[in-house]
């Protein structure tokens, strides 16, 4: 069975907070790190699809960085707001075309 | 657009019993997965379909089947209900390339008595 990991499980900030949270997940049979932000009463949305080793993307406050070597992910958030608060979830796509996801990291911004 | 639709919305059925949920794709999609998330858990990769072909499955019995209609839209079969199978199902579609993105639908909460 495949592990992908989250951590930490769950994260409060203070709004203008920056924080940053990890996926971690094997380095063999990688295809595609997808990151996804889960509100609470709505449908997971995707944020980025990252395939290259050293890749980072960029949307707005939020940005991802991709290590595919050793299996990692980090997502940053800059400046939280308590629009951000979600759960944040990373999904593996290995080489057999199957989807592996944490279990997410669910973030409470105060204000 | 449209965004990916599920229903029902909620269920509740019984353990033997079995279920259909549906789900219809955004408007271009051709691709569709189906995901279990239980409590507390991530979502669990069911399968995918890609043009009304079974596209990559995971560790799900055979119990838990499905299928993609012409026009994109699909369902998901659970026979022989178990306690265990009470979670959110999750449908999402893409345009079929892996590294697309995936739209979700908002979900089925099926609960098993």
């Amino acid at each position: 069975i495949l592990n992908v990991e989250q951590s930490p499980q769950s994260l409060h900030v203070q709004e203008g907070d920056s924080t940053n949270f990890t996926c971690s997940f094997p380095s063999s049979n990688f295809y595609a790190l997808h990151w996804y932000r889960w509100e609470t009463a709505k449908s997971p949305e995707a944020l980025f699809v990252m395939t290259l080793n050293g890749d980072e993307k960029k949307k707005g406050r939020i940005s991802a960085t991709l290590n595919t070597k050793e299996g990692y992910s980090y997502l940053y958030i800059k400046g939280s707001q308590p629009e951000d608060s979600a759960t944040y979830l990373c999904a593996f796509l290995d080489n057999f075309n199957k989807f592996y996801f944490g279990s997410g990291t669910k973030l409470n911004v105060k204000p | 657009e449209t965004g990916v639709t599920q229903s029902p919305t909620h269920l509740i059925k019984t353990r033997g019993q079995q279920v259909t949920l549906r789900c219809s794709s955004q408007s271009g999609h051709n691709t569709v997965s189906w995901y279990q998330q239980a409590l507390g858990q991530g979502p669990q990769f069911i399968f995918q379909y890609y043009r009304e072909e079974e596209n990559g499955r995971g560790n799900f019995p055979p119990r838990f089947s499905g299928l993609q209609f012409p026009n994109y839209s699909s369902e998901l079969n659970v026979n022989a209900l178990e306690l265990d199978d009470s979670a959110l199902y999750l449908c999402a579609s893409s345009t079929g390339a892996p590294l697309n993105e995936q739209f979700f639908g908002p979900g089925t909460r099926l609960t098993v008595l």
